[in-house]
């Protein structure tokens, strides 16, 4: 069956450290791919996205992802969390030709003073 | 401001009593949809529109209705709500297809049925 993993529904780092929030996914087309951030209260905000062209993406407030079609992942990272990054963090797949996307579970990021 | 805004955003009601969830958006935008956000099953579609009077189901669609006579409303509708649609729901546009335009996102609607 065609899927989206976020490995780790919860994630800590220390403020300044190294963020990596991991997504793979299943599809038997190229995907679309997306990460959301949705902040305490608030609806999803896009943080970026691939759909075709170079495979590493950057987005808003300093995140990258990074598509790996060999691993099938589209990874989440920041060099240096910042407390305001605290949230949670959701990837988005398209599946095959769905005009859709396809959620993952939701990883939260807890950044530690 | 450009925004999507639902009402009401906390709602408590019972089994079988029919309520609608309105939600609007005030930037011309073409395709809207509605989301439901449950603990460890991240956001599943239930209902989306692509356009005025077109609508089509999604990945949950069951015991919720949708309709779309005006560009900027989306209200979902649940005829006889039950325990098992307690849940965080959120509306979404986007200027058309999501895949290639970002979608915005209401604020969310938390709704309990006892």
């Amino acid at each position: 069956a065609q899927s989206v993993t976020q490995l780790g529904s919860h994630v800590s780092v220390s403020e300044g450290a190294l963020v990596l929030l991991r997504c793979n996914y299943s599809s038997s087309v190229p995907p679309y791919l997306f990460w959301y951030v949705q902040y305490p209260n608030q609806g999803l905000q896009l943080l970026l996205k691939y759909t075709t062209g170079a495979t590493l993406v950057k987005g808003i407030n300093g995140f990258e992802a990074e598509f790996k079609k060999s691993e099938t992942s589209f990874h989440l990272t920041k060099p240096s969390a910042h407390m305001s990054d605290a949230a949670e963090y959701f990837c988005a797949v398209r599946m095959g030709s769905a005009r859709q996307l396809t959620f993952g579970s939701g990883t939260q990021l807890t950044v530690l003073p | 401001e450009a925004q999507v805004t639902q009402n009401p955003r906390y709602l408590i009601t019972v089994t079988g009593k029919k309520l609608t969830v309105t939600c609007s958006q005030n930037m011309n935008h073409e395709y809207m949809s509605w989301y439901r956000q449950d603990p460890g099953l991240g956001l599943r579609q239930i209902y989306y529109s692509m356009n005025v009077e077109v609508t089509d189901k999604g990945d949950v669609p069951e015991g919720y209705k949708v309709s779309r006579k005006e560009k900027r409303n989306f209200p979902l509708i649940l005829e006889s709500p039950s325990p098992n649609q307690t849940s965080l729901y959120f509306c979404a546009s986007s200027l058309g297809d999501p895949l290639s335009y970002e979608q915005y996102f209401g604020p969310g609607t938390r709704l309990t049925v006892t």
